[in-house]
């Protein structure tokens, strides 16, 4: 593994089911964040995670949950999917959460709630 | 409130044809300033970081420079590889985490 990975890399998903998304980072990193792409959107922050055993509610946190067991794993779960959770999701990490450091992504999930 | 904008939202480029794409901001203090290329159905890939008005950077055909209230993506005889999406972030100084990310320019270079 060399970054970061992230499963599945789509999915569809009735309304209403549970669902959760991978992301496994190789690097180290202390921060980790999950995002939403939509377009006419950008990147909106949803979940982030300082350090292993934290995290924080981003912009958009409303229907989400993760959890920071270990370093390298910061899964994000959608309890009861809705339509309006159709989108494309990337995991990113960085060193330090607020420090001016670089973040970088994953490949991301293209999930579609019907 | 934190805010980038981004423009042109697309720009057509004929092979060899320079240009530049803008991203202004507005943030309360300036951590860092940083340039993704997107490429369709992948994650943002990392170009360029700066940290202060006045610093420039430069990868291949790509330059990065940095003012008080915008940074220009210089673009060099671009050829058809460099088609993409092209996102700018910042981070400010307020307190928080958080990366604000523009739209994004969708860059088409013909050949």
């Amino acid at each position: 593994i060399a970054g970061i990975t992230q499963a599945p890399t789509s999915q569809i998903l009735a309304a209403g089911r549970r669902m959760t998304l991978r992301c496994t980072q190789d690097m180290r990193h202390n921060a980790m964040y999950w995002y939403r792409q939509d377009l006419g959107l950008g990147l909106r922050l949803i979940h982030y995670s300082n350090t292993a055993g934290t995290t924080g509610k981003g912009e958009v946190p409303d229907g989400y949950s993760v959890s920071r067991a270990n370093t390298d794993d910061f899964p994000l779960t959608l309890a009861s999917a809705v339509p309006s959770q159709t989108s494309v999701y990337f995991c990113a990490s960085s060193n330090e959460v607020g420090a001016g450091d670089t973040q970088y992504f994953g490949p991301g999930t293209r999930l579609t709630v019907l | 409130e934190d805010q980038v904008t981004q423009s042109p939202e697309a720009l057509r480029l004929q092979e060899g044809e320079s240009s530049s794409l803008n991203c202004s901001y507005t943030v309360s203090g300036l951590r860092g300033l940083f340039w993704y290329r997107q490429d369709p159905g992948k994650g943002p890939e990392f170009l360029f970081t700066l940290y202060s008005a006045g610093e420039e950077k430069e990868k291949e055909r790509l330059k990065a420079t940095l003012t008080k209230k915008e940074s220009f993506l210089h673009i060099t005889a671009p050829k058809p590889e460099d088609s993409a999406t092209y996102l700018c972030a910042v981070q400010g100084t307020s307190g928080t985490y958080k990366y604000i990310f523009g739209t994004g320019t969708r860059l088409k270079v013909l050949a």
